[in-house]
């Protein structure tokens, strides 16, 4: 079983504050991580998919980063905004053979503040 | 292309009963995972299948639960009979040789 961790487990911040969150993994067990926005009563919806160690992505105001070697990444959001508000989840895809399943964390809720 | 589509959106039902969940996947995609949305688990793997064929099953709960892929656009999840602990957000997810995973709005479950 895949131990996918994400810190903190909710977090309210104040529309404009910049913010971030962690997901960790077992690093010897990594083939990819994604990240996962999602809204109250929709489905979770892909941010990005990243392989390589000191891989950035970045789609709009929302970047994320990845270590590979110590088996995190982070989340970043910046001048947070209340349709920022939602639950981002990591997804962990393991190199067993030919499997593609994902292991997810439990995720951050964020709640943004007008 | 309309995205996954998944039915019902709801069902409300009686412990004992026989429950269907479809999915019809997103259209040249070659994998389909069902997943299960708790409060106390999150979101778990049921099964998945890679054209049609079930791969991994090993989240399937018990055999009261049996999934099945007919052809590439449709699959169903069933359960026989089911029971209030059953009660849940059931998601299906389509994706293109095992990269991104598109969800559907998924079936919320209630078990009376």
């Amino acid at each position: 079983i895949l131990n996918v961790e994400q810190s903190p487990q909710s977090l309210h911040v104040q529309e404009g504050d910049s913010t971030n969150f962690t997901c960790s993994f077992p690093s010897s067990n990594f083939y990819a991580l994604h990240w996962y926005r999602w809204e109250t009563a929709k489905s979770p919806e892909a941010l990005f998919v990243m392989t390589l160690n000191g891989d950035e992505k970045k789609k709009g105001r929302i970047s994320a980063t990845l270590n590979t070697k110590e088996g995190y990444s982070y989340l970043y959001i910046k001048g947070s905004q209340p349709e920022d508000s939602a639950t981002y989840l990591c997804a962990l895809r393991a190199p067993s053979g030919s499997a593609r399943q994902l292991t997810f964390g439990s995720g951050t809720q964020l709640t943004v503040l007008p | 292309d309309a995205g996954v589509i998944q039915s019902p959106r709801h069902e409300v039902t009686e412990m004992g009963q026989e429950v269907t969940l479809r999915c019809k996947p997103i259209s040249g995609h070659d994998y389909l995972f069902w997943y299960r949305q708790t409060m106390m688990r999150g979101l778990e793997l049921l099964i998945y299948f890679n054209n049609n064929v079930p791969i991994d099953d090993s989240g399937m709960p018990e055999d009261r639960f049996s999934a099945k892929m007919p052809n590439a656009s449709f699959s169903t999840l069933k359960i026989q009979p089911s029971e209030p602990r059953d009660s849940a957000v059931y998601f299906c997810a389509s994706s293109p040789a095992g990269a991104i995973q598109y969800f559907g709005a998924g079936t919320r479950l209630s078990v009376l």
